[in-house]
C-alpha cells in the first residue's frame, strides 16, 4: 500500500526566508504527486501536481517541487516566503493509474513571521 | 455552485447521539473521498468511492462509522453513538476518473461532540 511521510510537523521562519518541505512516499510503481495547501479558515486547495515529464514542477504563488524518483521524494520549495504563506501544507500521492486512491501525508504547519 | 458542498458546516451533538454528514460532489466526478482532520493529526483517510466499484472502507476507525453514496453522486457519512474523540473536521473531496487531475475539497463539517 502506498504511504506518504512529511518530515517536518511545524516550521517557523521569517519573511524572505527560503522554505523547503520534505515529502517521501512509498510505492514502487508510477505515481502522481501533489502538494495541497490549507490557509487558515479555508479549504484545501491544490498548489501543484506532477504526473510525468519535467520533474521540476512549478505551481501557484511561486512554489515549486522536484520529483526525485530515486529518492521517492517530492519536496516543496519557495525561495522567499511571505507572511501570507502561513498555512498547512500536505503532500499526497496516488499510484499512477486513473481511479486510484489519494493518500496524504501528515501535513506541515508553516508559520511565517512578519 | 460548481464546487464540493458539505452540510452542515458545523454540528454540535451530545455524546451517544448519531450524526449524518452530507457531501455533494462536483457533478460528473466519479471518485469521492471522506477524510477526517483532527487538531495536529493531519488528514486521516476514511473511505473512498470510485464509480460502481465496492468502496474502500479501510480507513473507517470503527464499526460506528459508515458511509454510502447514492446514485453515484451524493454521499452521507454516518457516525453512530458519537464519542468525544470523534470531534474533528470531516472533509469530503471528489475527482474525475482520469489520470491527470486532482481532488477538489469541500469546506468540511466541523463536528463537536459534547
Amino acid at each position: 500500500a502506498q504511504s506518504v511521510s512529511q518530515h517536518n510537523h511545524h516550521v517557523i521562519l521569517s519573511e524572505a526566508a527560503s522554505l523547503e518541505l520534505g515529502c517521501n512516499y512509498s510505492y514502487g510503481g508510477t505515481v502522481n504527486l501533489f502538494w495541497y495547501v490549507q490557509y487558515p479558515g479555508q479549504h484545501l486547495q491544490l498548489l501543484l501536481k506532477y504526473f510525468s515529464g519535467d520533474p521540476l514542477v512549478k505551481g501557484i504563488k511561486g512554489f515549486e517541487a522536484e520529483f526525485i524518483k530515486s529518492k521517492f521524494s517530492f519536496n516543496l520549495r519557495k525561495p522567499s516566503v511571505q507572511w501570507s504563506d502561513t498555512a498547512e501544507y500536505f503532500c499526497a500521492v496516488n499510484a499512477g493509474a486513473a481511479g486510484n486512491k489519494l493518500t496524504f501525508g501528515g501535513g506541515t504547519r508553516v508559520l511565517v513571521k512578519p | 455552485g460548481a464546487g464540493v458542498s458539505q452540510s452542515p458546516s458545523n454540528k454540535v451533538t451530545e455524546k451517544g447521539k448519531d450524526v449524518e454528514l452530507r457531501c455533494d460532489p462536483i457533478s460528473g466526478h466519479t471518485a469521492l473521498y471522506w477524510y477526517r482532520q483532527s487538531l495536529g493529526q493531519g488528514l486521516e483517510f476514511l473511505i473512498y468511492f470510485q464509480g460502481n466499484s465496492a468502496p474502500d472502507k479501510s480507513g473507517l476507525p470503527s464499526d460506528r462509522f459508515s458511509a454510502e453514496r447514492t446514485g453515484g453522486s451524493v454521499s452521507t457519512l454516518t457516525i453512530q453513538r458519537t464519542q468525544q474523540e470523534d470531534s474533528a473536521v470531516y472533509l469530503c473531496a471528489s475527482s474525475p476518473f482520469s489520470y491527470d487531475t486532482e481532488a477538489f475539497f469541500g469546506q468540511g463539517t466541523r463536528l463537536t461532540v459534547v
